[in-house]
């Protein structure tokens, strides 16, 4: 059973461009949520998708824009990188319904490095 | 606001000696979660424990325990007879009943074990 999945595990790109990571959940779960995690600090929450809607949004500004398709995957994209967008980027999934009780599976991450 | 503070930034330790790392949360909810996630190298995030606002019933697991206090709304965690491979980042967090899964996370505690 293939737990969360992430590609590319490592990118680097250039101030302005745009990036786009991906992440497929574990099976049997329908909800992914995304997360950026700066060096030496705590994942912070991005938003969150079911059913190829954005049910819930962290503090972020809206060059963070994500999708979801039919087989639960999803994309984080994120438009005009800036310096500060350098981070891991996590994602994770669980069951939608279960609230906080579910356990959430998280992904290997994507190390981004903007230059 | 849901905030959660490890104000533990690094720990050493010796090995098989005990170690305990500290969780501190704030929030307005009467029903909420708490996790604690294990983080090595790799970058994954591994899953530990959940704890529900309901339930302050000290929980041991193998060299793990976990003491919920709400009265000082601490959920702290101690490995006894630490081991090298005990050595990761340490994330607790906290999770609403009613938000789906978006999870807070404190800043996390880096745990040296030495041989």
């Amino acid at each position: 059973d293939a737990g969360v999945t992430q590609s590319p595990t490592h990118l680097i790109k250039t101030r302005g461009q745009q990036v786009t990571l991906r992440c497929s959940p574990k099976s049997g779960h329908d909800t992914v949520s995304w997360y950026q995690q700066a060096l030496g600090q705590g994942p912070q929450f991005i938003f969150q998708y079911y059913e190829e809607e954005e049910r819930q949004r962290g503090n972020f500004p809206d060059r963070f824009s994500g999708h979801q398709f039919p087989n639960y995957s999803s994309e984080l994209n994120v438009n005009a990188l800036l310096l500060g967008d350098s981070a891991l980027y996590l994602c994770a999934s669980s069951l939608y319904g279960t609230g906080g009780e579910d356990e959430q599976y998280f992904g290997p991450g994507t190390r981004l490095t903007v230059t | 606001a849901q905030k959660v503070t490890q104000a533990q930034t690094e720990i050493s330790v010796v090995e098989k000696e005990d170690v305990t790392l500290d969780c501190v949360y704030e929030t307005r909810d009467t029903t909420y979660y708490l996790f604690w996630y294990k983080q090595p190298p790799s970058g994954e995030l591994v899953f530990l424990i959940r704890r529900n606002s309901f339930d302050e019933q000290n929980e041991i697991s193998g060299r793990y325990s976990w003491n919920f206090q709400k009265s000082t709304s601490s959920f702290n965690f101690t490995i006894t007879a630490s081991q090298v491979v005990d050595s990761a980042v340490y994330f607790c967090a906290l999770s609403q009943l009613n938000n789906f899964n978006k999870f807070y996370f404190g800043s996390g505690t880096k745990l040296n074990v030495k041989p």
